[in-house]
């Protein structure tokens, strides 16, 4: 199946800092999405990002499907930028979301 | 609002007793499912449905069962929690089961069976 890595595991920022994180899949999608996971558990969806490049205010994200990585750009982060950061890809089947090992951001006031 | 709604949000309950948590869609979602999520396992998925009465096994199913009988709500059936249960489950969606379809969570049920 699909592997999905996620680089790097953990990232210290101080506020107003700027930050890549990155995805890695082993193999096409038509189907990629970027979550964040709040101190509270919960699931928030930044991104729908098969290919291509998308904005939303301080985020960003960039796919190139046709080398298998995706990117997620956060600027001037804020303390409330802190949590888990998921990458998730569909299997060919439409069945599963395959989800990477996630980055556990923290920024720092 | 677009939204997949789950139910409890958290939930303490003893082995052995019967429970359900609800998910329901306001979007028309054809397909439905549910993950839970442990400490270094990352989410894994229970069971989805690619339709209504159309259900089928993830990748940890044992223990749990569900039931698909409108095109709303995908209720997450516990007949005999144990300990090994406690987890965050999720509920998801999507228009279609299809590679490209982008999936919608709910807001996650946080379980503990003592």
């Amino acid at each position: 199946g699909i592997q999905v890595e996620q680089s790097p595991p953990d990232l210290i920022l101080q506020e107003g800092a700027n930050s890549t994180l990155r995805c890695n899949f082993s193999d096409s999608v038509n189907n990629l999405q970027w979550f964040h996971q709040n101190p509270w558990g919960q699931l928030i969806n930044l991104f729908y990002i098969p290919s291509g490049t998308k904005q939303n205010g301080r985020l960003s994200a960039t796919t190139v499907a046709t080398e298998r990585y995706s990117l997620l750009y956060i600027s001037s982060s804020q303390t409330t930028d802190s949590g888990v950061y998921f990458c998730a890809v569909r299997d060919n089947y439409g069945q599963n979301f395959v989800f990477g090992p996630g980055t556990r951001l923290s920024v720092l006031p | 609002e677009a939204q997949v709604t789950q139910n409890p949000r958290y939930l303490i309950t003893v082995t052995g007793k019967k429970l359900t948590v609800t998910c329901s869609q306001n979007m028309n979602h054809e397909y439905m499912s549910w993950y839970r999520q442990d400490p270094g396992l990352g989410l894994r998925q229970i069971y989805y449905s690619m339709n209504v009465e159309v259900t089928d096994k993830g990748d940890v199913p044992e223990g749990y069962k569900v039931s698909r009988k409108e095109k709303r709500n995908f209720p997450l059936i516990l007949e005999s929690p144990s300990p090994n249960q406690t987890s965050l489950y999720f509920c998801a969606s999507s228009l279609l089961a299809t590679s490209s379809a982008e999936a919608f969570f709910g807001q996650g049920t946080r379980l503990t069976v003592v």
